[in-house]
């Protein structure tokens, strides 16, 4: 069964560097999404990507960050310059428009800032 | 303010016995409802309800929506300890907008 993949599975990194953390959607989806998820905390919706553009985002997601599908097959979230409060835990999902608004979460990326 | 709001925020129960989740719900221009069940790292999606009064069913797990009362439930039957998790609800608003809520953590014991 095709499924969603994202890479590092961890990521550690030092205040004020720029990470980026890789998924690769299933192939056939058309709609990519990135979450975040704080432990012990909610998952937060940070930003949908539609036709090569943002479609909508969040309140969380400020000028650090930025999305990217760079060739068509990964989709790829940036931050520029990340601070101690963005460790979380990542998510990425696809939607395709067959089975509308289903959902499939990536593994998710663990990103620790010290 | 759009908000997605789950009870209760926690529950133990015993093998054999049934659960309800709740998940309420204020979102502008509601398109769906999605239940999802999160263990150890990525939620997995179980049902996406769009229609209010029809339930939908997978096994010993049912949900219903009411779209009036804003408002949905997802049932267990007869639980086992692998339905441990954190059962997340989620509606879908404006420009197919996410909005989460804080889980319910399910915790059955033997």
């Amino acid at each position: 069964e095709p499924e969603v993949t994202q890479t590092p599975s961890h990521q550690v990194t030092q205040m004020g560097q720029e990470v980026i953390l890789r998924c690769v959607p299933i192939s056939n989806h058309l709609y990519f999404y990135w979450y975040r998820q704080i432990l012990g905390q909610k998952v937060e919706f940070l930003v949908s990507f539609y036709n090569n553009e943002i479609s909508e985002k969040s309140e969380i997601f400020d000028d650090q960050f930025s999305v990217e599908r760079p060739d068509g097959s990964n989709f790829t979230l940036k931050i520029r310059s990340t601070k101690l409060e963005d460790s979380a835990m990542y998510f990425c999902a696809s939607q395709g428009l067959l089975r509308y608004n289903e959902q499939f979460f990536g593994p998710g990326t663990r990103l620790t800032v010290l | 303010e759009d908000k997605v709001v789950q009870s209760p925020l926690s529950l133990v129960v015993h093998e054999g016995d049934t659960v309800t989740l709740n998940c309420s719900y204020e979102v502008t221009n509601f398109r769906s409802l999605l239940w999802y069940k999160q263990e150890k790292k990525a939620p997995t999606f179980l049902f996406m309800l769009t229609s209010s009064g029809i339930e939908k069913k997978s096994g010993r797990l049912s949900s219903i929506l009411d779209k009036k009362e804003l408002f949905s439930i997802l049932n267990i039957t007869a639980t086992q300890t692998g339905d441990s998790a954190v059962y997340l609800c989620a509606v879908v608003g404006n420009f197919n907008k996410f909005y989460f809520g804080s889980g319910t953590k399910l915790n059955v014991k033997p």
